[in-house]
């Protein structure tokens, strides 16, 4: 069946550090991916998406590229900051009718100063 | 300002008792879904919901029940049979032009006593 895989954590990194959060995919057809991000107590916020294969998703300093060659949909940050501390989760939706959301696990990032 | 409310925050069960979670949006979206999330285990779908009238069941629906009277309003019955309810609750909507994307509210955390 349609999964998806991510690195598993925590990821403790210090301010200024690259970061990068491995996210790989399997499904049928051509799904769409996603990154969520979810603060301590909070519900998940979309943070980028790309739709077909080769699109890049940005926002906030954080971008994903959808591969299809290699399966994959891997966040990168080139300069992370202590408020970047959350739950990053990788996603994908095949975009069947009546379909919802794969998620990964989940990656805590944690960032000190 | 649009978006999408959980209610409560915080709930807490008896044993053999139901509960029902609130979840509303003003959005205008069609689609609905209500997702469960245990540590280490990401989201998982329980039901969801494309149009008024209609849901269907999720990867872990037993034990849970929902309605879907008006388009804003999507609530979770969590029943005396689900035996293992401790778990941070997640709503989300899509919209109609959007299909592939979730938007998700702030959850509500439920727990037994």
């Amino acid at each position: 069946g349609d999964s998806v895989t991510q690195m598993e954590g925590p990821v403790t990194l210090s301010e200024e550090a690259f970061l990068t959060i491995n996210c790989t995919y399997t499904a049928t057809g051509y799904p769409s991916l996603f990154w969520y991000v979810q603060y301590p107590g909070e519900g998940l916020q979309l943070l980028l998406k790309a739709t077909k294969a080769d699109d890049k998703g940005s926002n906030k300093g954080f971008e994903a590229t959808y591969r299809k060659e290699t399966t994959s949909f891997h966040l990168e940050k080139g300069s992370v900051q202590v408020s970047d501390s959350a739950v990053y989760f990788c996603a994908l939706n095949t975009n069947q009718a009546g379909t919802a959301l794969i998620f990964g696990k989940g990656t805590t990032l944690s960032v000190s100063s | 300002d649009g978006g999408i409310t959980q209610s409560p925050k915080y709930l807490f069960r008896k044993e053999g008792q139901n509960v029902t979670l609130s979840c509303e949006q003003n959005l205008n979206h069609d689609a609905m879904y209500w997702y469960r999330q245990d540590p280490g285990q990401g989201l998982r779908l329980i039901y969801y919901s494309q149009i008024v009238n209609d849901f269907q069941k999720g990867d872990i629906a037993e034990g849970y029940s929902v309605s879907r009277e008006k388009k804003e309003s999507f609530p979770l019955t969590v029943t005396s049979a689900q035996k293992n309810p401790t778990a941070f609750y997640l709503c989300a909507s899509s919209p109609r032009t959007e299909v592939e994307t979730q938007y998700f509210g702030p959850g509500t955390r439920l727990l037994v006593l």
